[in-house]
């Protein structure tokens, strides 16, 4: 079957746009994950979507970071003003959590974000 | 505290030798062990992950050992091949949230 799939796969912004990125998970994961991961470094949990609770939003840097799941599936992570710091990998990742304490996750290939 | 340590930064190890990553974490609460491997370009992927009511799990040339009194654990590549050269990291969790380590960059020489 088909993994997480995200688009765009690469995408350039000048300083100050508004950028939206989308993941489309495993069918039938209920779980959904933003991260973030600057050049040669780690992994910066984001926002977390589980069914039709409410997000953990724990993560997110600033107020320009929005994120929405539509119909329990496909989500857009929304940035506001670009800024150059905003520049990074951003990683979707989806899960099924269907077996107790089952927590792995399966990651899209990212969108390369580029802030000019 | 949810404060993950991962050593060492970066590894090269010869072809046919053993890597050897550790993982340091503090919160006694977590209970899942799980090792992720990542390429260039591509997302993380699960490679072995370990429960607590064990202290070591083998898959193929890949192995967890843990620790749970000293709060560490794990992953050894033995015959460590350059295929394996990828970024590793561990991400303990107790929860729907896993905590990621820095990664160690495994660099395998032919």
């Amino acid at each position: 079957g088909a993994g997480v799939s995200q688009s765009p796969s690469n995408k350039v912004t000048e300083k100050g746009k508004d950028v939206e990125l989308r993941c489309d998970p495993i069918s039938g994961h209920t779980a959904l994950y933003w991260y973030r991961q600057s050049l040669g470094q780690g992994l910066e949990f984001l926002i977390y979507f589980q069914g039709n609770s409410a997000p953990d939003k724990s993560g997110l840097p600033s107020d320009r970071f929005s994120a929405e799941r539509t119909g329990g599936s496909v989500s857009t992570l929304t940035i506001q003003r670009t800024q150059q710091e905003d520049s990074a990998v951003y990683l979707c990742a989806s899960s099924s959590q269907q077996v107790w304490n089952s927590y792995e996750q399966y990651f899209g290939p990212g969108t390369r974000l580029t802030v000019t | 505290q949810q404060q993950v340590k991962q050593s060492p930064q970066s590894l090269i190890v010869q072809k046919g030798g053993i890597s050897i990553i550790n993982c340091a974490y503090e919160n006694t609460a977590f209970d899942y062990f799980p090792w992720y491997q990542q390429f260039p370009g591509k997302g993380p992927a699960l490679l072995i992950a370990i429960r607590p009511d064990v202290s070591e799990k083998k898959e193929g040339r890949f192995t967890i050992s843990f620790n749970k009194s000293a709060k560490q654990f794990s992953l050894h590549i033995m015959d460590s091949q350059p295929g394996d050269s990828a970024t590793y990291f561990c991400a303990p969790s107790g929860n729907y949230q896993l905590i990621w380590g820095a990664g160690t960059k495994l660099i395998i020489k032919p």
